[in-house]
């Protein structure tokens, strides 16, 4: 496996559900994101994670919970979503987090989520 | 005021002619980057090419260039020589200083659509 990749590639899920999605990245990087693409809407970004630990939350709302056990690996477990959650969840990877114009962010194929 | 404009929501191109897809940005930071993104159908975002603020030539990559304007604050990606894979969505994306960290900020995106 190379680059960024994530399972499932679609999910589709009633609102009292818990499923989780996943993230793997092989290129040795340090930092991970979770990224929110809904239609006809710019890219959101959800999480920062550098070396395990959360540098950002962009006001999430809390049925959206990431988990980072490690640089390679990074989770976002759902529960009790809403029809307005239906999107495609990417995550990037990168070297470290942002501390030059230059890092540049590495995406997975994404996850269709479509919520019922 | 929105920091990252595409005017073209979606371009139709003969396949074979070269393509000039739209990105003009606001910052009064003077050091930023400016990123752009392919996405096709099946999701991944691809990362095609960047330009550093202070750098004196236009970034070439292949067939991707980007036709870089400072004054105009004007990042076009110029694609020569279009092929059917092609086809995508292309997002433009600038980092810049936000308090102590650099922030992505992406644009609407265009649809290009390469006609055989």
């Amino acid at each position: 496996e190379t680059g960024v990749t994530q399972t499932p590639r679609h999910l589709v899920m009633g609102m009292t559900n818990k499923k989780s999605l996943k993230c793997e990245q092989h290129l040795g990087h340090n930092a991970m994101y979770w990224y929110k693409q809904s239609a006809k809407k710019p890219l959101e970004l959800m999480f920062v994670y550098s070396l395990e630990e959360r540098v950002e939350n962009n006001s999430v709302p809390s049925r959206f919970s990431p988990e980072c056990p490690n640089s390679s690996h990074l989770f976002l477990h759902l529960h009790t979503l809403q029809p307005e959650d239906s999107a495609l969840y990417l995550c990037a990877s990168s070297q470290d987090i942002p501390g030059t114009a230059q890092e540049t962010q590495y995406f997975g194929p994404g996850t269709r989520l479509l919520v019922l | 005021a929105q920091k990252i404009t595409q005017t073209q929501p979606g371009m139709f191109v003969q396949e074979k002619e070269a393509v000039t897809l739209d990105c003009t940005y606001d910052t009064s930071d003077p050091s930023y980057g400016l990123f752009w993104y392919k996405q096709p159908s099946s999701g991944e975002m691809i990362f095609l090419i960047y330009q550093g603020s202070y750098d004196q030539q236009n970034a070439t990559e292949g067939r991707y260039s980007l036709n870089f304007q400072k004054a105009r604050k004007s990042a076009n990606l110029v694609i020569s020589a279009s092929q059917l894979g092609d086809s995508a969505m292309y997002f433009c994306a600038m980092r810049e200083k936000e308090d102590s960290n650099y922030q992505l900020i992406w644009g609407a995106g265009t649809k290009l659509i390469i006609k055989p």
